[in-house]
């Protein structure tokens, strides 16, 4: 059973388009919620997280967007670039809980 | 550098044949993980652990064990590896599961023939 499931599986933007990444939930337990990025050959990094008392969060041209309600959450990249073109894995955990649990990623490729 | 260490970052053995995957971290985190990385399949967690000498099971841990000595590391064994454990693997910390975020390393391709 898979716990969180996002979509889409890949995504091709022009540069300065609004790429949407999408990860719904089952477990109403989880508290933590951050996305990851991951470039070739590297391991995911922290992106930016939210917390579900928090409908929205911005870092730069990143936004999570938290819907409580409809156990969805989704990242959106503003003004995207090039540079942003990675592997982006949303994912679920709850406090002092060892298990974490992972989208199956979306390769997002932003064209010139 | 605060940093999460693997090795190897390669690694081709044959079925059978006794492997252990190396992690080291050097933030004094309590918090410490393995997971695999397969296409299509996302992040699977095979085990974890909350603290020194306190390990527990993830999502796949068949055919996998780990242990927790120090705080530092967290080694990953494969005793009797088998073809479908090809995949690439990540070890990861954390200051606190659930509350920050993690650290990974950049990863241990292995091919199990």
């Amino acid at each position: 059973q898979q716990q969180v499931k996002q979509s889409p599986q890949s995504l091709i933007v022009q540069k300065g388009g609004i790429p949407i990444i999408n990860c719904a939930y089952e477990n109403t337990a989880f508290d933590y919620f951050p996305w990851y990025q991951q470039f070739p050959g590297k391991g995911p990094a922290l992106l930016i997280a939210i917390r579900p008392d928090v409908s929205e969060k911005k870092e730069g041209r990143f936004t999570i967007s938290f819907n409580k309600s409809a156990k969805q959450f989704s990242l959106h990249i503003m003004d995207s670039q090039p540079g942003d073109s990675a592997t982006y894995f949303c994912a679920a955990s709850i406090t002092n809980a060892g298990k974490s649990t992972f989208g199956d990623g979306t390769t997002l490729t932003v064209k010139p | 550098e605060a940093q999460v260490t693997q090795n190897p970052r390669y690694l081709i053995t044959v079925t059978g044949k006794k492997l252990t995957v190396t992690c080291s971290q050097n933030m004094n985190h309590e918090y410490m993980s393995w997971y695999r990385q397969d296409p299509g399949l996302g992040l699977r967690q095979i085990y974890y652990s909350m603290n020194v000498e306190v390990t527990d099971k993830g999502d796949v841990p068949e055919g996998y064990k780990v242990s927790r000595k120090e705080k530092r590391n967290f080694p990953l064994i494969l005793e009797s590896p088998s073809p479908n454990q090809t995949s690439l693997y990540f070890c990861a910390s954390s200051t606190r599961q659930g509350t920050s975020p993690l650290h990974f390393g950049n990863g241990t391709r292995l091919t199990v023939t």
